[in-house]
């Protein structure tokens, strides 16, 4: 089944760190860019980060010099290292694969919970 | 705030037509036929539901059409069902970064 499967959201205090992870299954994680999406209770979806097939990044300025996107080819995972965190990176964290051609989201996962306290 | 402005809500009756409407800038909307259309229902992930402005993924219903002119994009939704009800998203790829942008959603309510 071609899926995407989110972990790693919980609860952490301002300032803190944390690291999400997603599994990829079912596709070859190899040929797709590959994003983080985020969603505050109530609001509207966020780009947060994006890494290519070469392994190049992009972040935009709310996030830039604080996360860290990577992903491990062999696991067919995709990591976000969070740093610095703040009560506005409170949100819904989305996985998502991208057709670059299209410049589209294609597949989603479920989801993980980033609360932070301050 | 949200890059892209979107209605808040829009309502239809069961057979009826709506559209939504999402309306950027020349550094997104306007300078790329990248705008696709995004369905959430409550406690679920997005669903691409159109993708290049116009074009439907496979098993996607082609009651879903999308448009768009200058720097606004439209997704339109005839023959409304119960099951349409949801929140409904835009983005489109920007020129800055580069990066990509979103709406803030328009609830859609079937009455």
């Amino acid at each position: 089944e071609v899926q995407l499967v989110e972990s790693g959201g919980g609860l952490v205090q301002s300032g803190g760190s944390l690291r999400l992870s997603c599994a990829a299954s079912g596709f070859t994680f190899t040929n797709y860019d590959m994003h983080w999406v985020r969603q505050a209770t109530g609001k509207g979806l966020e780009w947060v980060s994006a890494i290519g097939t070469a392994g190049n990044t992009f972040y935009p300025d709310s996030v830039k010099g604080r996360f860290t996107i990577s992903r491990e080819i062999d696991k067919n995972s995709l990591y976000l290292q969070m740093n610095s965190l703040r009560a506005e990176d409170t949100a819904m964290y989305y996985c998502a694969r991208v057709v670059w051609d299209l410049r589209t989201f294609d597949l989603w996962g479920q989801g993980t919970m980033v609360t932070v306290s301050s | 705030q949200s890059a892209l402005t979107q209605p808040a809500s829009v309502s239809g009756s069961p057979g009826q037509s709506i559209t939504i409407s999402c309306t950027g800038t020349s550094s997104d909307v306007g300078a790329y036929n990248y705008v696709s259309w995004y369905r959430q229902h409550p406690g679920k992930a997005p669903k691409l539901m159109i993708y290049g402005v116009s074009n439907r993924p496979s098993g996607v219903s082609s009651r879903f059409s999308g448009s768009k002119s200058g720097n606004t994009a439209s997704l339109t939704i005839s023959g409304l069902q119960a099951e349409d009800e949801a929140d409904y998203y835009c983005g489109s790829f920007a020129s800055s970064s580069p990066g990509w942008v979103f709406g803030g959603g328009t609830k859609l309510t079937v009455l």
